[in-house]
């Protein structure tokens, strides 16, 4: 198994430019979300999901959309990227039920916005 | 909502030392879960050890273990026999549901002194 990958590993927009951030599991995972992190702040949730056409707000959503068609792959989208959105971005995916679950984060993205 | 602290930015430690990490947690829930995850310098997020708030034993993984103070709302990492391999970023965090929406606290960073 590959776990969770996410593309690309680096990227440099200029502000106002759209993205797609691409993160997929091959552990047929239910679960899966993403975090920012940015330093001295830690990781922050900012959109997950819970299956396929599912999706909700995390604690920093805006400026962020997000879609599962598949139970595999939930991209994050930048529609218009401005500087403070200049972070290192993590996916992380889950079975759901039971009492527990761990979560697998993949290798993150390095975006920086100019 | 929920609110995770760690109050020490960084840490250092001799080699073969032990240390403690400290955390502390506010939330009104009365079960929930615990972690404390590892970020070396590749990135990658690492699940250390985690405690669910129903058990009143603490959590022991090989070198390290926890001091879970559940009224005092508190979550220490203790980390014996230290080695170089440590040296990481260390997040605690906190979960309702256990594999769902982690709040993360701001990190410490701990060296290991040769």
């Amino acid at each position: 198994n590959a776990g969770v990958t996410q593309t690309p590993k680096f990227q440099v927009l200029k502000t106002g430019q759209s993205m797609t951030l691409q993160c997929a599991q091959d552990m047929n995972h239910e679960y899966m979300s993403w975090y920012r992190q940015d330093p001295g702040m830690g990781l922050r949730l900012i959109h997950y999901s819970v299956g396929a056409g599912i999706t909700d707000q995390g604690e920093v959503p805006n400026g962020y959309n997000v879609s599962r068609s598949t139970t595999e792959d939930f991209p994050l989208r930048l529609l218009s990227a401005a500087p403070s959105q200049t972070s290192v971005y993590f996916c992380a995916s889950s079975r759901t039920g039971g009492t527990y679950n761990e979560q697998f984060f993949g290798p993150g993205t390095r975006l920086t916005v100019l | 909502a929920q609110t995770v602290t760690q109050s020490q930015p960084e840490m250092s430690v001799q080699e073969a030392e032990t240390v403690t990490l400290s955390c502390t947690y506010d939330t009104s829930e009365s079960d929930y879960y615990l972690f404390w995850y590892k970020q070396p310098p590749s990135r990658q997020m690492i699940l250390v050890i985690r405690q669910e708030a129903y058990k009143q034993q603490n959590a022991t993984e090989n070198r390290f273990s926890v001091n879970f103070q559940k009224a005092a709302k508190s979550f220490s990492l203790k980390i014996s026999d230290s080695q170089l391999g440590d040296a990481a970023m260390y997040f605690c965090a906190y979960s309702r549901f256990g594999n769902e929406k982690l709040t993360f606290g701001t990190g410490t960073r701990l060296t290991i002194i040769p």
